[in-house]
C-alpha cells in the first residue's frame, strides 16, 4: 500500500541553523511528492512539490529532491528563521488518493 | 486568508450525536476536499467532490458522508459520533479535479466529542 513516514518531532533549532526533516514513502506506481506547511491556527499551504524521480522542488529557501532509489523526499533549508516555525507535512499523491505524514513541528528560537 | 470558509469554527457535542460541517470553496473553485487531522492518526484524506460529483474516497468511515451542492458549497455529515472522532476537520478547494498542488485549505472546524 501507500504510506508516508516522516521524522518525529518536535524539532527545535536556533535561528540560521541548517534544517533537515526526513521523509520516506512507500507507493505503488509513480507518485507525486509534496511538502506542506501549517502555521499556527491556519490550514495547510503547499510549500513545494516534485512529480518525478530526481526532480527538485524549491520554495522560500526550502528544497527537497525526489529520490526513487531511497524512496525519500527530505526537506532541507540552509538557514532557518523564526518565521519558519510551523508544522511540516510530507505527502504523496498516487492515482486519486492522497497520503500525509504525521507532521513534524519545528520551532526556531532567536 | 485562503478564501475557503468553514463553519462552525468549534463544535462540542456528545457521543452518539450527529453534526454537519460546512465548507464554502474559493470563488471559481469546483473541487472540494475533506481532511481529518487528529493527534493519533495525523492528517487523513477523507473524500473529494468535483462539480457536485464524488471523485475520490480516502479513509472515510461509513458513519460519515458528504455532498457538494449546486452552489458548490459542501457539507460533511458525521453521525453516531464516538470519542475518537474528535479532531480538526479541514476543507480545501481547487479549480481542477484531483489537484494537489493548488489546493487552498480553510481554517478548519474543531470537533470535540464528549
Amino acid at each position: 500500500g501507500n504510506s508516508v513516514t516522516q521524522m518525529e518531532g518536535p524539532v527545535t533549532l536556533s535561528e540560521e541553523a541548517f534544517l533537515t526533516i526526513n521523509c520516506t514513502y512507500t507507493a505503488t506506481g509513480y507518485p507525486s511528492l509534496f511538502w506542506y506547511v501549517q502555521y499556527p491556527g491556519e490550514g495547510l499551504q503547499l510549500l513545494l512539490k516534485a512529480t518525478k524521480a530526481d526532480d527538485k522542488g524549491s520554495n522560500k529557501g526550502f528544497e527537497a529532491t525526489y529520490r526513487k532509489e531511497t524512496t525519500s523526499f527530505h526537506l532541507e533549508k540552509g538557514s532557518v528563521q523564526v518565521s519558519d516555525s510551523a508544522v511540516y507535512f510530507c505527502a504523496l499523491k498516487s492515482g486519486n488518493q492522497f497520503y500525509f505524514g504525521t507532521g513534524t513541528s519545528l520551532t526556531v528560537i532567536p | 486568508d485562503s478564501g475557503v470558509t468553514q463553519t462552525p469554527k468549534h463544535l462540542i457535542t456528545a457521543t452518539g450525536q450527529r453534526v454537519t460541517l460546512r465548507c464554502s470553496p474559493r470563488s471559481g473553485d469546483l473541487s472540494v476536499y475533506w481532511y481529518q487531522q487528529s493527534l493519533d492518526q495525523g492528517l487523513q484524506f477523507l473524500i473529494q467532490y468535483y462539480n457536485g460529483e464524488e471523485r475520490a474516497k480516502g479513509n472515510i468511515l461509513e458513519r460519515f458522508s458528504a455532498q457538494q451542492f449546486p452552489d458548490l458549497h459542501s457539507e460533511l455529515n458525521l453521525s453516531s459520533l464516538e470519542l475518537g472522532d474528535s479532531a480538526l476537520y479541514f476543507c480545501a478547494s481547487s479549480v481542477r479535479d484531483l489537484d494537489t498542488d493548488t489546493q487552498y485549505f480553510g481554517p478548519g472546524t474543531r470537533l470535540t466529542v464528549l
